[in-house]
Parts: C-alpha cells; sequence; structure tokens
C-alpha cells in the first residue's frame, strides 16, 4: 500500500491568499485525521471524518478553517483568508476502525508570509 | 477531564533500556494507549498500543498498572537510530475523543 498521501509538501503563499491541503488516505480505512504540528503548540487534532462524515471538528481554530472529504479517497483543509499564524507542519492520518493504530503522511510544510 | 503528560526530554546512551512514562488520570477500562515515535519532517509512526498489563512487540513493550493512571514505553537496547520524538495518546471510547501528549524528545548518545 502506498500510505497515506499528502499534497502539496510544501506551500508558500501571502497573507490573505486562500490555501488548499489534499489528502488521500490509505484505502479501506473509515476514518480521517488532520492535525496542526507547532514549535509552540505541539500536535493538534483538527478534525476527524468517518466514512467521509465530520464526527468532531472542536479542533478547528476558526471558521477561515474548512474540511472536506467528499468521497473515502480524498480530503481536503482549506483555509481562507490565510494568516501568518497558521505557518505551521499539517499532517493527514488515517485508521481503519476506531481505535486502531493511525497512519501519518508526511505533512505539508505551510508558510504564510 | 482525561489529560496525558510526558516528560519534555530524556537522554540516554546506545545499548542502555529506556523507559517513558507518561500520565493519564480518569481514564476508563476500555480506554487504550497508543504510543508513537516522530523524526524530523516525517509524520508520528506507530509503535506500540495496549489496554492493561503488558504488551509487547518486536520492538517495545509497553507496560500499564493495574490502577492504568500512567504507562510506561520500554525501549529494549537503543541506538542512535531511536533518537526522535515519543507521544504518548489516549484514546476514550466513551466518547472517541483522542487525548495526545506534548511529546518527549529522547536523545541516545554513543
Amino acid at each position: 500500500d502506498a500510505g497515506v498521501i499528502q499534497s502539496p509538501r510544501h506551500e508558500v503563499t501571502e497573507m490573505g491568499q486562500e490555501v488548499t491541503l489534499r489528502c488521500k488516505p490509505i484505502s479501506g480505512h473509515d476514518y480521517l485525521f488532520w492535525y496542526r504540528q507547532t514549535m509552540m503548540r505541539g500536535l493538534e487534532l483538527l478534525i476527524y471524518f468517518n466514512n467521509n462524515v465530520p464526527i468532531d471538528d472542536s479542533g478547528m481554530p476558526e471558521d477561515r478553517f474548512s474540511a472536506k472529504m467528499p468521497n473515502a479517497s480524498f480530503s481536503t483543509l482549506k483555509i481562507q483568508p490565510s494568516e501568518p499564524r497558521d505557518s505551521a507542519v499539517y499532517f493527514c492520518a488515517s485508521s481503519a476502525r476506531v481505535g486502531q493504530p493511525q497512519h501519518f503522511g508526511d505533512g505539508t510544510r505551510l508558510s504564510i508570509l | 477531564l482525561a489529560k496525558t503528560t510526558q516528560p519534555i526530554s530524556m537522554d540516554s546512551y546506545e545499548g542502555q533500556e529506556v523507559n517513558i512514562t507518561c500520565s493519564h488520570n480518569n481514564i476508563a477500562t476500555n480506554d487504550y494507549i497508543t504510543w508513537y515515535q516522530q523524526f524530523p519532517s516525517q509524520g508520528p509512526r506507530f509503535i506500540i498500543q495496549g489496554y492493561k498489563t503488558k504488551v509487547t512487540n518486536e520492538v517495545a513493550s509497553l507496560f500499564i498498572p493495574a490502577d492504568r493512571k500512567s504507562s510506561t514505553l520500554s525501549l529494549p537496547r537503543v541506538s542512535l537510530s531511536d533518537t526522535a520524538v515519543y507521544y504518548c495518546l489516549v484514546g476514550l471510547n466513551s466518547n472517541y475523543q483522542l487525548i495526545w501528549g506534548a511529546g518527549t524528545k529522547l536523545i541516545i548518545k554513543p
């Protein structure tokens, strides 16, 4: 299996621009997670989906952040408008069932200038 | 409210056994404990998971005492390549919450 695939690996953009991060989970996994990681705040769970349905979005920082999962093989995390404080590494992970280990992608390093 | 606490950093030497403890109060008997390893520029990688007593796999052991207020990840005979950040995760089966620790930076010296 190819594992969890995230794109792009790096993104640099200017404040105010829309940013879209993409994730392809492992085939057959029912759960998909989006995380943000920074030196100051560590690893933060933003939102997770079960069978394409958002279950817990309490970690989404603001209305500028939105996540969708239109089908079992694709999810997006969108920031609009972006701000410098959104600069971080964003990880996507998937797991087969609740309680099963999560498999992480390599992350997207986002820099907002 | 469940919370996980782990040491910020630890040092050890090649060939030693390393134990990293995570404190997690107020967890139920069917809540699970998972440990992940993260190298720079990579996503966290699963190491081991358990609910109670002891679990062992090819890379680590996980010890969970009867009161389940803590868990200890044991890495036998570490090498330089074990230098990484180690995260403790508690999964609450009651409401499917995930409680991540802040991570322990482990540095292995020659």
